[in-house]
């Protein structure tokens, strides 16, 4: 079974720039999440999908920050502009129906100078 | 609010002893507990769970204690193997399917 896959795996903008990342969960998974993973502390979600729905938005920066799930498999998470702050990395995770346990791709390492 | 905290942030065992770590939680709503380990650049990867119906949860090596009016779960692994050496992450949720609460990981090495 191929687990989920992130990209890219790296990225290094200056700040004001935009970026976004890809990801493409487990086949058949109905819920993705996006964390974010600061440098010496555990992941924070940013956003949880249902399908194509938002369950959970509520840590999203909005002002900055978009995800979208148009078709309920991948997803993209934007960031525009980005801040110094939002230097991290960007994990994407997604659970089958009804269970806990779930399965995180690599991540993005997020650099913004 | 840090609701789930790992106060130790690293940790060194011996080959072949046991390995405790260590993990906290102030949500009295919390009902699922799960531990992940990661390695550098990689992902978290599942590791082991309990739900508050129960009080250890055991698969191999590694056992999870969970002692629900202290609001403290123990993750044990018997016996360490250098393999072992990674960040564990243990983190929480409200029933399943919502997202989960992580601590800020425990950095276990195990010396051969």
């Amino acid at each position: 079974e191929a687990g989920v896959a992130q990209s890219p795996r790296y990225k290094i903008i200056e700040k004001r720039q935009s970026v976004a990342f890809w990801c493409n969960p487990i086949s058949g998974h109905a819920t993705l999440y996006w964390y974010q993973q600061i440098l010496g502390q555990g992941p924070k979600l940013l956003i949880q999908f249902q399908n194509n729905g938002v369950v959970d938005d509520s840590q999203l920066p909005k002002d900055r920050f978009s995800a979208e799930r148009l078709k309920g498999v991948d997803s993209t998470l934007k960031i525009q502009p980005a801040k110094l702050e939002d230097s991290a990395v960007y994990l994407c995770a997604s659970t089958p129906d009804l269970t806990a346990e779930a399965f995180f791709g690599q991540g993005t390492r997020l650099t913004v100078v | 609010d840090q609701q789930v905290k790992q106060n130790s942030p690293s940790l060194s065992v011996q080959e072949g002893r046991i390995s405790i770590l260590n993990c906290d939680y102030t949500n009295s709503m919390f009902d699922y507990f799960l531990w992940y380990k990661k390695y550098p650049a990689e992902g978290p990867t599942f590791l082991i769970s309990i739900s508050s119906i129960k009080d250890k949860n055991e698969d191999g090596r590694f056992t999870v204690f969970l002692n629900k009016s202290a609001k403290h779960l123990s993750l044990h692994i018997v016996p360490s193997q250098p393999g072992d050496s990674a960040v564990y992450f243990c983190a929480a949720s409200v029933g399943t399917g919502n997202q989960f609460y992580f601590g800020t990981g425990t950095s276990l090495t195990v010396i051969p």
